[in-house]
């Protein structure tokens, strides 16, 4: 089975800073990879998604992330955060066959100061 | 026009009674799942569908029951309901079963048992 590791509960970044979200993943084959961003009060909206190809993948709201086999990771990248990117983000890993579900991390809370 | 929705928004109830949650999505997509995420905002699988039929129950309790009256919509009935059973319940549908595409999740229904 897979699963994954966020190792941070929680970050701050300064607005206008670099931002990189942390994601590891366990799994015997190459995963599908996500990251989903959850605001208070909402669902999870999807970010970005790999499942093969290019391993620097772009998403909405200027996120990147870039898919390493040999470290088993997927880390999120913003070059300048905004305010508005203050929420909880998700990483998700799913199996490339049928009838999977996708298995979440425990989540990184980030916290956007003036 | 929302892709997948889910009713009620917020759920109040006693231990001990039975309640229903319904969603709804308009995306045509094959399958549907229920997660449920505890109040540490940790997320897991309940219950996935494709195309009605039930494909994945992890080990949730009996009380739970999932329909699926046709492939758009998959609603959830609880019994006896726990003060344990407290959390946000999202449903989410994606394009396959295998869920290259990610997921596409509703807003979510906040359970509260007193």
């Amino acid at each position: 089975a897979q699963s994954v590791t966020q190792p941070d509960i929680h970050i701050t970044v300064s607005e206008g800073a670099s931002l990189e979200l942390r994601c590891n993943y366990s799994y015997g084959a190459t995963p599908y990879l996500f990251w989903y961003v959850q605001s208070p009060g909402q669902g999870l909206q999807l970010l970005l998604k790999y499942f093969s190809g290019d391993t620097l993948v772009q998403g909405i709201k200027g996120f990147e992330a870039e898919f390493k086999r040999s470290q088993s990771s997927f880390n999120l990248r913003k070059p300048s955060v905004h305010w508005s990117d203050a929420a909880e983000y998700f990483c998700a890993v799913g199996a490339q066959r049928g009838y999977s579900t996708l298995t979440f991390g425990k989540g990184t809370m980030l916290l956007v100061s003036p | 026009d929302t892709a997948v929705s889910q009713t009620p928004k917020y759920l109040v109830t006693q231990m001990g009674n039975d309640k229903s949650i319904k969603c709804e999505q308009n995306l045509g997509h094959d399958t549907m799942y229920w997660y449920k995420q505890d109040s540490k905002k940790f997320l897991k699988i309940m219950f996935s569908y494709n195309n009605k039929e039930l494909i994945i129950n992890e080990t949730v309790p009996n009380r739970f029951s999932p329909k699926s009256p046709d492939k758009a919509h998959l609603n959830l009935h609880i019994n006896s309901l726990e003060l344990g059973d407290s959390a946000v319940y999202f449903c989410a549908s994606s394009r396959s079963s295998v869920g290259e595409y990610g997921y596409t999740f509703g807003s979510g229904t906040r359970l509260t048992v007193v």
